[in-house]
């Protein structure tokens, strides 16, 4: 009940489209969504973050959708750049503590 | 203001050897968590330090052990390594009560 499940596992787009990447939770008790990116040799980046209140989230050309009745979450990167090529990470964690729980990650390649 | 700093950032060891990792957080954040990240099984939560305590713990055999020191810094160990353990242990620092984590650049291990 603890997983988080991801898709798709890769994307490729055209500058200037939109990647959209969702994920689905089962465990109800979650209540806090961060997406992650991560470039390689690096370590993940914390992009956004939503609470299950909110149905939609904007950070510059970032986007977070909420469906809490349907327990998913999705990621939608307008204007695309090839910079924005990445692997993204969606997650999920409880209120207490800082257990994050995974998707299995979806590597982005915009073309330019 | 620096970042999470882990040291260091490759090694190499041999099977039946045991490891110690370093990760020093973001100056003021007093939670630290430890996560691997292996192409198979994604990223992955080992545990998480709070004051000097771990607060949670993932599902990892005993091998697998850490510790959090007065000043926040936090070191994980893992003994008599296996050829699977080889992978990118990744820290995340957050401040107390505040859920946004971030990563460090990460340790390759690689166990030959």
């Amino acid at each position: 009940q603890q997983q988080v499940k991801q898709s798709p596992q890769s994307l490729i787009v055209q500058k200037g489209g939109i990647p959209i990447i969702n994920c689905a939770y089962e465990n109800t008790a979650f209540d806090y969504f961060p997406w992650y990116q991560q470039f390689p040799g690096k370590g993940p980046a914390l992009l956004i973050a939503i609470r299950p209140d909110v149905s939609e989230k904007k950070e510059g050309r970032f986007t977070i959708s909420f469906n809490k009745s349907a327990k998913q979450f999705s990621l939608h990167i307008m204007d695309s750049q090839p910079g924005d090529s990445a692997t993204y990470f969606c997650a999920a964690s409880k209120a207490a503590g800082n257990k994050l729980t995974f998707g299995g990650g979806t590597r982005v390649l915009v073309k330019p | 203001k620096a970042g999470v700093t882990q040291t260091p950032r490759y090694l190499i060891k041999t099977r039946g050897q045991q490891v110690t990792l370093s990760c020093s957080p973001i100056s003021g954040h007093r939670s630290v968590s430890w996560y691997q990240q292996t192409p198979g099984q994604g990223l992955q939560f080992l545990f998480e330090y709070f004051s000097e305590t771990q607060r949670n713990k993932g599902n990892f055999p005993g091998r697998f052990s850490g510790r959090q020191f007065s000043n926040s810094r936090s070191e994980m160990n893992v003994s008599t390594l296996e050829l699977g353990d080889s992978a990118l242990y990744l820290c995340a620092s957050s401040l107390a009560g505040i859920l946004e984590a971030f990563f460090g650049q990460g340790t390759r291990l690689t166990v030959v």
